[in-house]
């Protein structure tokens, strides 16, 4: 079954520095990739996603993705850090050898705190 | 951009009691829509699919009568939490793809917190 890694609960970073926000995944086949942030009161938006082509995939507000297959991970990052993006980010991921279209496994979300 | 808006934002209801929950495509079609649990610290947990004039389909360990969906039409679909216990407090979200077939880009509601007193 595919499944998804988020191995920080939390990550601190000082404003101005790069981050980066770690994602493993488990699936049968080539996944589908995806990285979604979650403001307060706010629901979930996209932010960028790997489906084939370059492993460094770039999105929104500055923020990159890179595609590493042989340690299946997909760690977001961000070369300048704002007091802004302090989030909660989730990775998800999509088996595409599942039968049923459209399913979608999330990790359990990792809280970026920006340190001014 | 795509909206989709999710109604009430919150609620608070008796044990026992029934509770909908509403989450509109309100600029775009969604033959499919998306209903999520989440738990504290825990990921966003699928629960079913809602499919526009068919039966949703369940994930497992997802009780269908408990969690009734309905998707009336093409940009509304509703979600109730049938005789609401305690334990099924929890926030609730729903989400719509844009393009259909791959859900390459998703859209949220805002999320429902529901607390069953």
């Amino acid at each position: 079954a595919q499944s998804v890694a988020q191995p920080e609960d939390q990550v601190n970073v000082a404003e101005g520095n790069p981050l980066t926000v770690k994602c493993t995944y488990s699936v049968s086949g080539n996944p589908y990739l995806f990285w979604y942030v979650q403001y307060p009161n706010r629901g979930l938006q996209f932010l960028l996603k790997y489906i084939t082509g370059d492993n460094l995939v770039k999105g929104s507000y500055g923020f990159e993705a890179e595609f590493n297959k042989s340690q299946t991970s997909f760690h977001l990052k961000k070369p300048s850090a704002l007091v802004s993006d302090s989030a909660l980010y989730f990775c998800a991921v999509r088996d595409t050898t599942m039968n049923r279209d459209d399913k979608i496994i999330f990790g359990k979300g990792t809280r970026l705190h920006i340190l001014p | 951009g795509a909206v989709v808006s999710q109604h009430p934002s919150w609620v608070i209801c008796k044990s026992g009691t029934s509770v909908k929950i509403e989450c509109r495509s309100l600029d775009f079609q969604a033959t499919t829509m998306f209903w999520y649990r989440q738990f504290p610290k825990q990921s966003l947990m699928l629960m079913a699919t809602s499919n526009e004039g068919s039966k949703a389909t369940y994930e497992q360990g997802v009780e269908k009568d408990k969690f009734l969906i309905n998707h009336a039409s093409l940009t509304l679909s509703t979600l109730t939490v049938t005789s609401a216990h305690p334990e099924d407090s929890s926030f609730y979200i729903c989400s719509a793809p844009l393009v259909k077939g791959v859900n390459e880009k998703l859209f949220f509601g805002s999320g429902t917190q529901l607390s069953v007193l």
